[in-house]
Formats: C-alpha cells, structure tokens, sequence
C-alpha cells in the first residue's frame, strides 16, 4: 500500500537560511499534518491542512509557514533557520472527510533536519 | 487541556517476557481517539492501535492487546511474548473533537528487549 512521501529524507542547512520539505499524502487522503520532533522529544504538532486550508495550527514558528496544493501535497517553508530548529519533522496524512470524524494519522518516515 | 502522560521512560525485558506500557491521559473533549505508534531506531512513527472513547471494549491483536478504562483516564498496551524487534520507542497519543484532529503525544517509553 502507499505510503507518505517526505522528501527530502536529510538536509543540512547553516543558520539564517531557507529550507523547503515536501510531503506527498497517501491517494485520497485529505488531510495532511505538520510535526517537528526534537532529539529525545515527543513529536509536536505544528500545522494542519484538510482540503487545501489550514485546519488547525500548533507550535508553528512565525518563521514557518505552509501550504496544501491542489495536488494534496504540502510544502513547510522554514525561513531564518536557527540551531534549535534542528529537528525530525513528520508529515501525516489521514482521511478525515466529515468534520467531526477522526481518522488514524500515517507518518511519512520525516525528513531529518540539521541546522549547522 | 489535551495530556497524555507516559510515567515509564525506559523498560528493559528478557525475550518472551510480556510487557506492558502504561498511559493516562486528561481531556475535556467529550469524544475522543487514543493511539499507539511504534519509533524504532530508523525512526519512522508506525501506526499500532487505535481506539474511541465510545468503545470501550478491549481487544487482541496478534501479540498486542490493549486495556482501555475511561473510569481510570488510562489506555494500556501490552505486548506479549516480546521479541528483539520490539525494541523502540512507544508513543501514546490523543486527539479529539472539539479540540482538534491534531495529536497530542506522550513523552514515550522506551522499550528494550533483550536477546
């Protein structure tokens, strides 16, 4: 079965810089979430899109933002990076179709950040 | 608030040995989604069990089993016959309506089973 696509897998970026991670949702899913893990941490939610709009926004930086493209996938914009954003972030996609459904959450396997 | 508390950082057991995680959690949503999820060292979040407010029945998956007690706030999993490739880290999470679709996850237990 098809799984969420993180792209890219690592990246190393220097302080002050701009980075870009993709997520490609699993077909049919209409929800996509943001989460950043920190070394050691519990993953921590940033930023959800359900159908091409922020649904629900966490612990999101200013200095992040993000978007869901007509395709489904998103893109999380980091910008002014910093040492401690240095992290494992995860996207995950469900399909949470009415609003007051909830449906299981699948990770991508996260792109591995590291801020120098 | 949305909580999920994991009072076991690390669990160490012997293979075979059956091993349970505890997890309590706070909420104010009057419905409400519990899940467990597997980080093994490479680091992916593997979807485990999930389970309603609603429903309250407890099941067996395979060599997973759950206990879910609204009365106590708690959503235990228990691994039986444990193996080498149960060793990880085991999130619980929660999430709920109104609050939001977005997880709130434990600190994490960290399992290790040895050989």
């Amino acid at each position: 079965a098809a799984g969420v696509i993180q792209s890219p897998r690592h990246l190393i970026k220097e302080k002050r810089e701009t980075a870009t991670l993709k997520c490609y949702p699993i077909p049919r899913h209409d929800t996509v979430y943001w989460y950043q893990q920190g070394p050691g941490q519990d993953p921590q939610f940033l930023i959800s899109f359900y159908e091409k709009m922020q649904s629900d926004k966490g612990s999101i930086p200013d200095r992040f933002s993000a978007q869901q493209f007509s395709d489904y996938h998103s893109e999380l914009n980091m910008s002014s990076l910093e040492l401690g954003d240095s992290a494992l972030y995860f996207c995950a996609s469900s399909n949470t179709g009415l609003a007051d459904k909830q449906e299981t959450q699948y990770f991508g396997p996260g792109t591995r950040l590291l801020v120098l | 608030a949305q909580k999920v508390t994991q009072a076991q950082t690390e669990i160490s057991v012997v293979e075979k040995e059956d091993v349970t995680l505890d997890c309590v959690y706070e909420t104010r949503d009057t419905t409400y989604y519990l899940f467990w999820y597997k980080q093994p060292p490479s680091g992916e979040l593997v979807f485990l069990i999930r389970r309603n407010s609603f429903d309250e029945q407890n099941e067996i998956s395979g060599r997973y089993s759950w206990n879910f007690q609204k009365s106590t706030s708690s959503f235990n999993f228990t691994i039986t016959a444990s193996q080498v490739v149960d060793s990880a880290v085991y999130f619980c999470a929660l999430s709920g309506r109104p609050t939001g679709n977005q997880f709130y996850f434990g600190t994490g237990t960290s399992l290790t089973v040895i050989p």
